[in-house]
């Protein structure tokens, strides 16, 4: 099935620091939506993004609808140990049976 | 609000035999239901949606017969991986949706870790 394109892959960052993560897709998605997950567990919703072009904040996680629909990214701010996890991007078309697309996933390493 | 449970949390078969999995939402109706497979260090795949009371719709790809999916409660699904061989191991995660809920949002169960030798 379609995946979307998550990058980067993983990434090595220094407490504190700030990440961003995008995600792109050749098709057109209504919803975005973000999620985290540690290992051994389902996914955890962090953020929903239902308007192109909006920008929606959960803390110190920002992530926006990009305008053109096909895309999307994601800012952790002043990261912190428990930030460890891998995130995903997930898309959603209206009337598409309500199934989500999901990204290829970027694998978050905090260095201490 | 809105926690979806798995059963078991992992099991381990022999080939051949089969593996029932269950998801439950404890405390919502869940008029849709969506299996997913996750492979080690890969995404989530959509194996199939079921809908209370009707067949479920398959992922292209996704064998039906050896994937059955039962969905006869608004808070119960289940997934049967029939006559499992090696490389049907994997992790296998539910989620549910209420038309409750605004957004259609899913809430993800905890995953089943399912190896078989």
């Amino acid at each position: 099935g379609q995946q979307l394109n998550q990058s980067p892959q993983s990434m090595f960052i220094q407490e504190g620091e700030d990440v961003s993560m995008n995600c792109t897709s050749s098709s057109i998605f209504n919803t975005w939506l973000w999620y985290k997950q540690e290992p051994g567990e389902g996914p955890v919703l962090l953020i929903a993004l239902y308007k192109a072009g909006e920008l929606t904040s959960n803390g110190r996680l920002t992530a926006q609808f990009g305008i053109t629909r096909k895309d999307s990214f994601l800012n952790i701010s002043a990261s912190i140990p428990s930030d460890v996890g891998i995130y995903f991007c997930a898309g959603q078309i209206t009337g598409g049976g309500n199934k989500l697309t999901f990204g290829t996933g970027t694998q978050l390493k905090v260095e201490l | 609000g809105a926690v979806v449970s798995q059963h078991p949390s992992r099991v381990i078969c022999k080939s051949g035999t089969s593996v029932k999995i269950e998801c439950r939402s404890l405390d919502f109706q869940a008029t849709t239901m969506f299996w997913y497979r996750q492979f080690p260090k890969q995404s989530l795949m959509l194996m199939a949606t079921s809908n209370e009371g009707s067949k479920a719709t398959y992922e292209q790809g996704v064998e039906k017969d050896k994937f059955l999916i039962n969905h006869a409660s608004l808070t119960l699904s289940t997934l049967t991986v029939t006559s499992a061989h090696p490389e049907d191991s994997s992790f296998y995660i539910c989620s549910a949706r209420s038309g409750a809920f605004s957004y259609n949002e899913q809430f993800f169960g905890p995953g089943t870790r399912l190896t078989v030798l």
